[in-house]
């Protein structure tokens, strides 16, 4: 496989629900994103990892817990959700985190609907 | 802090015709400038970028755009636009890399046959 994978692409729970997102990106980046993605609002940047270590928590509720265990994967663990967090869930990654060739290659999200 | 505008929402265009996308930016240095592209059901994919030097950019698909420092601007254009490009346009600017990227609301952009 290439590229940024995301399982699972859809994602029905509901607010008592424990679930989590698994992202996985196969091309030798450094730093790891999530990003949320609502309907009519701009794509909100969640966390950022590089080289494993969080380097970004964007005043995320702590409903949203991320893990980064290497470099190539991240997980964002959901638990107690609320109907408002139902969005598209993006992964994306680059060659590093702020650096000048960090364009952002993105998985195909993770549709999740909280009920 | 940084700031994208697209000004415009939702675009129409008939097949073969010319496109133009708006974006302004607001940063106060010389920023990264980014336009993505996203299909439906899929994620973003990157079509150009601009770090430096000549302010025409190429891109992908056909895609261009041009930063223009003294309106704060970084419109894409495509000269003659395929039905496959129906899809939603997102412009970013970043600080000093991706990582620190702040996007637009998007454009959705219609093509008519």
């Amino acid at each position: 496989e290439t590229g940024v994978t995301q399982t699972p692409r859809h994602l029905v729970m509901g607010m008592t629900n424990k679930k989590s997102l698994k992202c996985e990106q196969h091309l030798g980046h450094n730093a790891m994103y999530w990003y949320k993605q609502s309907a009519k609002k701009p794509l909100e940047l969640m966390f950022v990892y590089s080289l494993e270590e969080r380097v970004e928590n964007n005043s995320v509720p702590s409903r949203f817990s991320p893990e980064c265990p290497n470099s190539s994967h991240l997980f964002l663990h959901l638990h107690t959700l609320q109907p408002e967090d139902s969005a598209l869930y993006l992964c994306a990654s680059s060659q590093e985190a702020g650096g000048p060739n960090g364009e952002l290659f993105f998985g195909e999200g993770s549709r999740l609907t909280v009920l | 802090a940084q700031s994208v505008t697209q000004p415009d929402i939702h675009i129409t265009v008939s097949e073969g015709a010319s496109l133009e996308l708006r974006c302004n930016y607001s940063y106060g240095a010389t920023p990264y400038l980014f336009w993505y592209v996203q299909s439906p059901g899929q994620g973003l994919q990157l079509l150009l970028k601009y770090f430096s030097g000549d302010t025409l950019v190429q891109g992908i698909k056909g895609f261009e755009a041009e930063f223009k420092r003294s309106q704060s601007s970084f419109n894409l254009r495509k000269p003659s636009v395929h039905w496959s490009d129906a899809a939603e346009y997102f412009c970013a600017v970043g600080a000093y890399g991706a990582g620190k990227s702040t996007f637009g609301d998007g454009t959705t952009l219609t093509v008519k046959p």
